[in-house]
């Protein structure tokens, strides 16, 4: 398996414009989240899915963010429109999910590379 | 979810066993110390998790006190690929609902493995 599949992996862009962030979770996974790392506030989970809905998205800093999951090997988290102190580096991760009986593994959590954005 | 302290930094000799200590005083019956690191521009790296015995897999082992409030994560032989950030996340087990998989990352510790 490849892993979780980020794109793009470098994103330079202006202020007032919209930036798209892409994600392919290992394949069988249910779980989906994504992350967002600075060197000020470390690293915060903005949002994750569960069967592709949104279970919590309690992280996400405003309405200037939005993330969506159409369908198990696909999500977007977009930002519209960018600010400068939106610049950091995003990850997403996938989990398996243990199904009612739940269990440990769900938090097993397997990341991406990340996408480095940067807003000017 | 249980709170963690970890210290900020350590080293270690490239060879020799890292010891990483983590305080979870805090810590209930139903939570997990689960262990990730990140490697300088990478996604973080699950490592190992256990509940109440040690585990042991092929990257490290897990010592959890018998009452649960510490642990120590053992790389047995460092390398200086693991240079690293090392996190101790307490966290429960998925048990339907809403609450399961929302690991919350602390500052952990910085490990540096040198010749």
């Amino acid at each position: 398996d490849a892993g979780v599949i980020q794109s793009p992996r470098h994103e330079v862009t202006e202020m007032g414009q919209e930036v798209t962030l892409r994600c392919k979770p290992i394949s069988g996974h249910n779980s989906l989240f994504w992350y967002r790392q600075t060197m000020m506030r470390g690293l915060e989970l903005l949002i994750y899915f569960n069967n592709n809905v949104p279970i919590d998205d309690s992280g996400m800093p405003e309405d200037r963010f939005s993330a969506k999951m159409p369908n198990a090997s696909f999500s977007t988290l977009k930002i519209q429109p960018s600010e400068p102190r939106d610049s950091a580096v995003y990850f997403c991760a996938s989990s398996p999910f243990p199904g009612l009986a739940g269990g440990a593994t769900v938090n097993e959590q397997f990341f991406g590379p990340g996408t480095r954005l940067t807003v000017l | 979810d249980a709170k963690t302290t970890q210290p900020p930094s350590m080293d270690c000799a490239e060879g020799r066993a890292a010891n990483l200590p983590c305080n979870h005083s805090t810590i209930s019956g139903n939570e997990y110390v689960y262990w990730y690191r990140q490697i300088h521009s990478q996604g973080p790296q699950y490592i190992i998790h256990g509940l109440k015995n040690n585990e042991t897999n092929e990257m490290a082992s897990l010592i959890i006190t018998e009452d649960r409030k510490s642990s120590t994560l053992i790389l047995p032989h460092a390398t200086l690929r693991d240079t690293a950030v090392y996190y101790c996340i307490v966290r429960v087990a998925g048990a339907g609902g809403t609450s399961y998989g929302k690991l919350t990352f602390g500052q952990g510790t910085i490990l540096t493995v040198h010749p």
